[in-house]
């Protein structure tokens, strides 16, 4: 599986627009890009996923760059309630075991 | 509504005891996972199955035990083998259909030893 980088934490002000960054420079031409998220002490939900274009959806943005080394999800108004441990994983979807990193801590502040 | 149900939600393990954690899903998914997380880190994979009566180890097997002789059900079995098994244990299914999609998580199990 390719290997993703994500900063350990990260602070955003409410009702700003909030992005996480992800490195995955190994990534494979067949890999989507995942985000998940999850709150303290809950499971994991599932947020979005890409191949190479751009998605959205009613929860948040993705933009995967040309080259596909990197990603950034983007939450466009940040609410107390998306303060989560948010994890970029990177897969090709099929039979295989899914792993997850350390994500990043996003703290949304009054 | 469907869903992934983990039970019980805290379970406490005596010493050479061992201990099964429950997963069941009605979400006719074919794929189900165990992963275990210990606070503050992320999530590290223990056992996956792919399809009834089939399973195979993750990253961090040994110590654990499971079993898929339903769709629905994947437990898990935590052995008196695993020396440190304090930790936050959560189930997932996702579907297979041509390709896998999005992972279902269970609301998890937080596993203490007394």
């Amino acid at each position: 599986d390719a290997k993703t980088t994500q900063p350990p934490s990260m602070d955003c002000a409410e009702g700003r627009a909030a992005n996480l960054p992800c490195n995955h420079s190994t990534i494979s031409g067949n890999e989507y890009v995942y985000w998940y998220r999850q709150i303290h002490s809950q499971g994991p939900q599932y947020i979005i996923h890409g191949l190479k274009n751009n998605e959205t959806n009613e929860m948040a943005s993705l933009i995967i760059t040309e080259d596909r080394k990197s990603s950034t999800l983007i939450l466009p108004h940040a609410t107390l309630r998306d303060t989560a441990v948010y994890y970029c994983i990177v897969e090709t979807g099929g039979y295989q075991k899914v792993t997850f990193g350390t994500g990043t801590k996003l703290q949304v502040i009054p | 509504d469907g869903g992934i149900t983990q039970s019980p939600k805290y379970l406490f393990r005596k010493e050479g005891q061992n201990v099964t954690l429950s997963c069941e899903q009605n979400l006719n998914h074919d794929a189900m996972y165990w992963y275990r997380q210990d606070p503050g880190q992320g999530l590290r994979l223990i056992y996956y199955s792919q399809i009834v009566n089939d399973f195979q180890k993750g990253d961090i097997a040994e110590g654990y035990s499971v079993s898929r002789e339903k769709k629905e059900s994947f437990p898990l079995t935590v052995t008196s083998a695993q020396k440190n098994p304090t930790a936050f244990y959560l189930c997932a299914s996702s579907t297979m259909t041509g390709r896998r999609e999005k992972l279902f998580f269970g609301s998890g199990t937080q596993l203490s030893v007394l």
